[in-house]
């Protein structure tokens, strides 16, 4: 089943913070965040394997709670390089296959 | 390496035509995934490879659609006949359990069907 993801979209001011959620009905191995900008292919930003750890990429952090079957995308101190469509991908174990929620569209303005 | 490398990147057609959309993975990875993506269903997987034989194509949505892996650095969907409703991006991406199975996109065919 396809994972749930919050807000479907986001307007920010140049250096807010934003918190993007992913949620899934069952039990997860990993999710993986994505990137996408207009017109262009997705782009790998993190992946969190299930044991509740964080990880970060410059200002852009991750985490993923294994008992609540979610994850969250944490943007810190937003740039307008940020803009985009993000993805969370969820495997229910491991076996490479990837479903996709529906995306959050985000929007930083100067 | 160059990426995933998709071809052709636009495609125009009238319905009832066959389409062909064509992907290079990056060397070495073992899996190969096809992506369909519209503003209506967002990015759905359509099948994917590992070692160049198809493990789920579940999310291939008729048997108008079928996908080919004949070799490790190359593989087709084919979509035929086509109809409007196939219009979308189409993405090809790869990847290796090595990488910790991170999927690597190709730049996407966007397929119009009049």
């Amino acid at each position: 089943q396809q994972p749930v993801q919050s807000p479907q979209a986001v307007i920010l001011r140049e250096g807010e913070d934003a918190v993007i959620n992913c949620s899934s009905s069952k039990a997860l191995y990993s999710v993986h965040w994505y990137r996408q900008k207009h017109g262009e292919a997705p782009v790998f930003l993190m992946i969190l394997l299930k044991g509740g750890e964080q990880k970060g990429h410059e200002k852009i952090s991750a985490s993923f709670n294994e008992k609540k079957q979610q994850s969250s995308l944490y943007l810190t101190a937003s740039q307008l390089s940020y803009s985009g469509t993000y993805f969370c991908g969820t495997e229910g174990d491991a076996g490479n296959m990837l479903t996709f929620g529906g995306g959050t569209r985000l929007m930083v303005k100067p | 390496d160059a990426g995933v490398i998709q071809s052709p990147r636009h495609e125009v057609t009238e319905m009832g035509q066959e389409v062909t959309l064509r992907c290079k993975p990056i060397s070495g990875h073992d899996y190969l995934f096809w992506y369909r993506q519209t503003m209506m269903r967002g990015l759905e997987l359509l099948i994917y490879f590992n070692n160049n034989v198809p493990i789920d194509d579940s999310g291939m949505p008729e048997d108008r659609f079928s996908a080919k892996m004949p070799n490790a650095s190359f593989s087709t969907l084919k979509i035929q006949p086509s109809e409007p409703r196939d219009s979308a991006v189409y993405f090809c991406a790869s990847s290796a359990p090595r990488e910790g199975d991170t999927q690597y996109f190709g730049p996407g065919t966007r397929l119009t069907v009049l």
